[in-house]
């Protein structure tokens, strides 16, 4: 079983539109959850740390639910500027981030 | 902001050549790392390094492999003899602790 795993999409999604993302991991020791988003080409951008009561900043909220060892990412109000690839990363209490392949989201106006 | 920098954005190199990328990380930052990414693939973990010692490093991180942090700025990472299998995004991240971390730009390694 992957460490990490993502549904590759693509999403393909109208501006305004609300889309969310899930992402699986394998190791219950797993302490540490982020999403990073990739754009072509470019280097993964950290968007946000995922905490275990939920967190949101502005659009996007983060779940995590550990007994599922189940992590997601919601964005509201999709704009053209979102599309690019979202990678579910882990970490297990060490520096190595464990990276997701990565679900590709296409807003569309 | 600050930001991670790598240097050069593209190396080509022939099989057998060493290579030596370059990074500077953000100024503040304790942890130091290297990772990459094959065309189409996902992001790899090679080596993370902090208070001038590599803390871990991956299967991937062999006898070719070597990190340095030869002065108060800059982190290298070393491929002494690359392989065609070498190819890829090089990404240097940094962070202030051992949870957040930030990318470079990447280097864009070929070998040919």
């Amino acid at each position: 079983r992957k460490e990490v795993e993502q549904d590759p999409g693509p999403f393909n999604v109208p501006e305004g539109a609300t889309v969310a993302f899930n992402c699986t991991y394998s190791n219950s020791a797993s302490q540490s959850f982020f999403w990073y988003r990739q754009d072509c080409r470019k280097e993964p951008k950290l968007l946000m740390s995922v905490y275990s009561s939920g967190n949101e900043d502005g659009r996007f909220t983060a779940q995590l639910n550990r007994a599922s060892q189940y992590i997601s990412l919601l964005i509201r109000d999709s704009k053209l500027s979102d599309s690019a690839t979202y990678l579910c990363v882990v970490s297990f209490n060490t520096d190595k981030l464990i990276f997701g392949t990565g679900t590709r989201l296409q807003v569309f106006p | 902001e600050p930001e991670v920098t790598q240097t050069p954005s593209h190396q080509v190199t022939q099989m057998g050549q060493e290579v030596i990328l370059r990074c500077v990380p953000i100024s503040n930052h304790l942890y130091f790392y290297w990772y990459r990414q094959i065309l189409g693939q996902k992001v790899e973990f090679l080596v993370s390094f902090y208070n001038n010692e590599i803390s871990e490093k991956s299967e991937i991180f062999d006898d070719q492999f070597s990190v340095e942090r030869p002065d108060g700025s800059n982190f290298t990472l070393k491929i002494r003899s690359t392989k065609l299998e070498d190819s890829a995004m090089y990404f240097c991240a940094s962070g202030r602790d051992r949870y957040e971390q930030y990318f470079g730009p990447g280097t864009r390694l070929t070998v040919t």
